[in-house]
This record gives C-alpha cells, sequence and structure tokens, in this order.
C-alpha cells in the first residue's frame, strides 16, 4: 500500500511569501505529526494531531506557523511570511493508532519530506 | 538545549563485525526510547524501541540496551552488514498528562558505514 507522502517534495520561495505544505497519511492512520529537520540534526518535533484534534503545539516556533487537519485526514502546514531561517526539510509522518506508552512510537511511519528553501 | 545526544557523527565498521551506536540524554521524564534508521533520500523508518521498565530488547541482528542511571542508550547491530549503511538515530518520548507521547525528541543522528 501507499506510504505517508507528501507535496511539494521541494518548494523554493522568497523571503516574506507564504507558504503551504501538504502531508496525505497512510490511509486509516488516526495520528499525524509533523517534524523540521535542519541539515545534519535530527527531526525537530513541531506538532500532532489525533483524528483532526490538534493534541500538542509546543514545538511550532512561533506565530507564523501553523497547521490543521480539518477532516482526520490530509494535514497542511502552513508557514507565513517567510524568513530564511525556515529553510529546512519539514516532514510528516502518521500512525495508526494515537499515541500510548509503550505502542504508538514503534508506528510512526515517515514521509520522504519537503525541501524548503526561503530565498 | 539537546535533551538527546549522539555524540559520534559517524562510526565506520568492517562487514561482520559488531557495530555499536551509543546515545545518551538528560530528561529524567523520558520513559520510552526508540532508534530510526534513515537512507538517503527516504524519511527515517522505525527499527526498534525499549520501555524504561527494561534494560533490553532484541530483535534479530538488533539490540537495544538501557541503562537508566546513566541516561544512556545503546543499540548493537550483529553481525554487521553493508546494508545497515545508513544514518542512525535515537529518540525518546515521556509521558505527561497522557498527551504527549506523540512528541518523539531525537538526536542528531550517525552515520553508520559497513565495508565489505
Amino acid at each position: 500500500g501507499a506510504g505517508v507522502s507528501q507535496s511539494p517534495r521541494y518548494k523554493v520561495t522568497k523571503r516574506g511569501q507564504d507558504v503551504a505544505l501538504r502531508c496525505d497519511p497512510i490511509s486509516g492512520h488516526v495520528s499525524l505529526y509533523w517534524y523540521r529537520q535542519a541539515l545534519g540534526q535530527g527531526p525537530e518535533f513541531l506538532t500532532y494531531f489525533n483524528y483532526e484534534a490538534q493534541q500538542d503545539k509546543s514545538g511550532l516556533p512561533n506565530d507564523r506557523f501553523s497547521a490543521e487537519r480539518p477532516e482526520g485526514s490530509i494535514s497542511t502546514l502552513t508557514i507565513q511570511r517567510t524568513e530564511q531561517r525556515d529553510s529546512a526539510m519539514y516532514r510528516c509522518a502518521s500512525s495508526l493508532a494515537t499515541p500510548i506508552y509503550g505502542r504508538a512510537h514503534n508506528e510512526q511511519f515517515f514521509g520522504p519530506g519537503t525541501r524548503l528553501t526561503v530565498l | 538545549d539537546q535533551q538527546v545526544k549522539q555524540n559520534s557523527p559517524s562510526l565506520s565498521v568492517q562487514e561482520g563485525r559488531i557495530s555499536i551506536l551509543n546515545c545518551d540524554y538528560t530528561n529524567s521524564m523520558f520513559d520510552y526510547f526508540l532508534w530510526y534508521k534513515k537512507y538517503p533520500a527516504e524519511g527515517p523508518t522505525f527499527l526498534i524501541s525499549i520501555s524504561s521498565i527494561k534494560d533490553k530488547n532484541e530483535d534479530g541482528r538488533f539490540t537495544v540496551f538501557l541503562n537508566k542511571s546513566a541516561k544512556h542508550l545503546s543499540l548493537h547491530i550483529v553481525p554487521s552488514q553493508p546494508g545497515d549503511s545508513a544514518v542512525y538515530f535515537c529518540a525518546a518520548s515521556a509521558h505527561a498528562g497522557g498527551t504527549s507521547y506523540g512528541k518523539l525528541t531525537f538526536g542528531q543522528g550517525t552515520i553508520l558505514t559497513v565495508h565489505p
């Protein structure tokens, strides 16, 4: 079956523009996660959803970043008024079940990411 | 504030030998630990995990060891194979009010190269 897909795979934008990054999770997966990964670093948590409810957005760097998952499936991460420091790989992951101790993290499946470059 | 650290950026091992990848953490609230493997141009894929109530978990050639007192975990791969060459990330999560297991904190990664 299809894995997690993300679009676009590459996005180049000018400073000050808004961008929207899309994540299409594995069909039937309840939870969806957004991470950001700088070069040479591990993924950094941004936010996650159970169904359509945003459970934790503590990793969003500032109010220019927002995410939604209105129907509990596809999610969009939006960055307004982009800055050069926003340049990174943005990764989405999904899991079949909601996070519960000892079980859920085995099942976070990552997409290929969107490489964002802000000029 | 790097709560999960992988201090070795790279590791080179001969095929058939043991690979040992190390990870240290500082947050005593972390109670679940995972290893992910990443090939170029792909997303990370889950490899193995361990909860804080255990000190060892084994899956085939892969074994993860957890030393809670030292806040240290390691991944052993025996025997190492050229196909194991990849970036390995350790990650941790903490139970905080029942809603935060979705948040994984990752280390910087270690590039493993297994030579034939």
